[in-house]
């Protein structure tokens, strides 16, 4: 199946640096990736659509001057932690979407995830 | 709106029983109905999905899921519960009314006793 890396795999930062987290989708294109933010025993949250091209749509509350998303390329997006504090501590998983045409003609979508990345911000 | 239930944040059962976790979903249009799995300290990964067809869909790891479309439910089965299976399972929906963004249900963890 697709595969989506993502970089790094952990991190640990001082408060105030930023970080920037990688998410690459390898053997497939993808114009729409996908930020989620997951908190202990908590469900996925989703953070924001990363568009290919255009600017990244965020969902309510996630702050865009914080957490800033680039989508340069159709298999590169990248999240960066912008000054972050420990409370930005938590798991990060990028997804990307892959669509494939049937031979009936009707698209299929599927998502494929990344491994995740850790932050963790002393 | 969209919303995906999963009734029961930990499901507990012994190795070798079987194993049944529930999802059920709210959506106006067709779904399509997805089950990921995450193992300790991982990220996701597919199980399985249903898009058209067959509504008994088989995945990875001998997991099973049926779409029942009367009960608007997508339940997750293994006949026999190995102590590999323990981790976090999410059931999410997605349609075109969403532009296929996954909704996600809160995760059910699965513990295995020996």
């Amino acid at each position: 199946g697709a595969v989506v890396s993502q970089h790094p795999s952990r991190v640990i930062c001082k408060s105030g640096t930023s970080v920037k987290i990688e998410c690459r989708s390898l053997d497939f294109q993808a114009t729409t990736m996908f930020w989620y933010r997951q908190f202990p025993k908590k469900s996925l949250m989703l953070m924001a659509t990363s568009n290919e091209g255009s600017k990244a749509t965020y969902e309510q509350g996630v702050e865009k001057d914080k957490f800033l998303i680039n989508h340069a390329s159709l298999t590169l997006s990248t999240l960066t932690v912008t000054s972050a504090h420990p409370e930005d501590s938590s798991f990060y998983i990028c997804s990307a979407r892959d669509t494939k045409v049937g031979t009936s003609g009707r698209a299929r979508e599927t998502q494929y995830f990344g491994p995740g990345t850790r932050l963790l911000v002393l | 709106a969209q919303s995906v239930t999963q009734l029961g944040s930990h499901v507990s059962v012994s190795e070798g029983a079987l194993v049944l976790l529930r999802c059920n979903y709210s959506s106006s249009v067709p779904p399509y109905l997805f089950w990921y799995v995450q193992y300790p300290n991982q990220g996701l990964q597919l199980l399985l999905k249903y898009t058209t067809g067959a509504t008994l869909v088989k995945g990875i790891n001998g997991f099973e899921a049926e779409f029942k479309k009367s009960e608007t439910s997508f339940h997750l089965t293994k006949p026999s519960a190995h102590m590999s299976d323990a981790a976090e399972y999410f059931c999410a929906v997605s349609d075109w009314n969403s532009n296929y963004q996954l909704i996600w249900g809160a995760g059910t963890k699965l513990i295995i006793k020996p």
